[in-house]
């Protein structure tokens, strides 16, 4: 049963235009969120985290959103870039105090030029 | 970057042999990882710990094992590889805020 849920496998974006990738998760005992990003043939980076007790945070050209309701968080980047092209994935921890995390499928973003 | 280094980077080897991958970290941390990512799956927690001699098992552990006997190394154990362990394994060392990752090591097992 997969706790952490990234529908979309891929996405292709022109440059300079908004990427948004999703993310939903199933168990409301998720606190902690990560973003991160791994292009090929190297191990994942983290991007951009975000607590449950915050809606929304940014670094840059990254924003994460979390609706704990729908219990959805998205990842909004602007502008993107060719660069920008990777894999992402979101992961998610609860408060077991053993920092265990879950991780979605992915998304594979492709940012044109 | 975090000091996590993995090795071998790539290994073949046959079904029925025992493999051990391992993990080294320079940077002190409590809590370290294995995953293993595979296509449609994603990254999949095989075995983490969280101090020395201290390991637990995460959602795809059948078949490995690991462990712990100093805080820089996390040694993964495949006791007798099998075609279903060929993968791409990560390493990873974490805190409350997140994970950072080793570079991968690429296991065929053939």
């Amino acid at each position: 049963d997969q706790q952490v849920k990234q529908n979309s496998p891929s996405l292709s974006v022109q440059e300079g235009r908004i990427s948004i990738l999703n993310c939903d998760y199933t168990n409301s005992m998720f606190d902690y969120f990560l973003w991160y990003k791994k292009y090929p043939a190297e191990g994942p980076t983290f991007l951009i985290s975000i607590s449950s007790i915050k809606d929304k945070n940014e670094d840059g050209r990254f924003t994460v959103f979390l609706n704990k309701s729908a219990k959805h968080l998205s990842l909004h980047i602007v502008p993107s870039q060719p660069g920008d092209s990777a894999v992402y994935f979101c992961a998610a921890s609860g408060s077991s105090g053993t920092y265990k995390y879950i991780f979605g499928t992915g998304t594979r973003l492709k940012v044109l030029a | 970057d975090a000091g996590i280094t993995q090795s071998p980077r790539h290994k073949v080897t046959e079904t029925g042999t025992p493999v051990t991958l391992r993990c080294h970290q320079t940077e002190n941390h409590r809590y370290m990882y294995w995953y293993r990512q595979d296509p449609g799956h994603g990254l999949r927690l095989i075995h983490y710990s969280y101090g020395v001699k201290d390991t637990d098992k995460g959602e795809v552990s059948d078949g490995y094992s690991v462990s712990r006997s100093k805080t820089e190394d996390f040694l993964l154990t495949l006791e007798s590889a099998t075609s279903s362990q060929t993968s791409v394994y990560f390493c990873a060392i974490g805190s409350g805020e997140g994970e950072y990752f080793g570079p991968g090591t690429r296991l065929t097992v053939t």
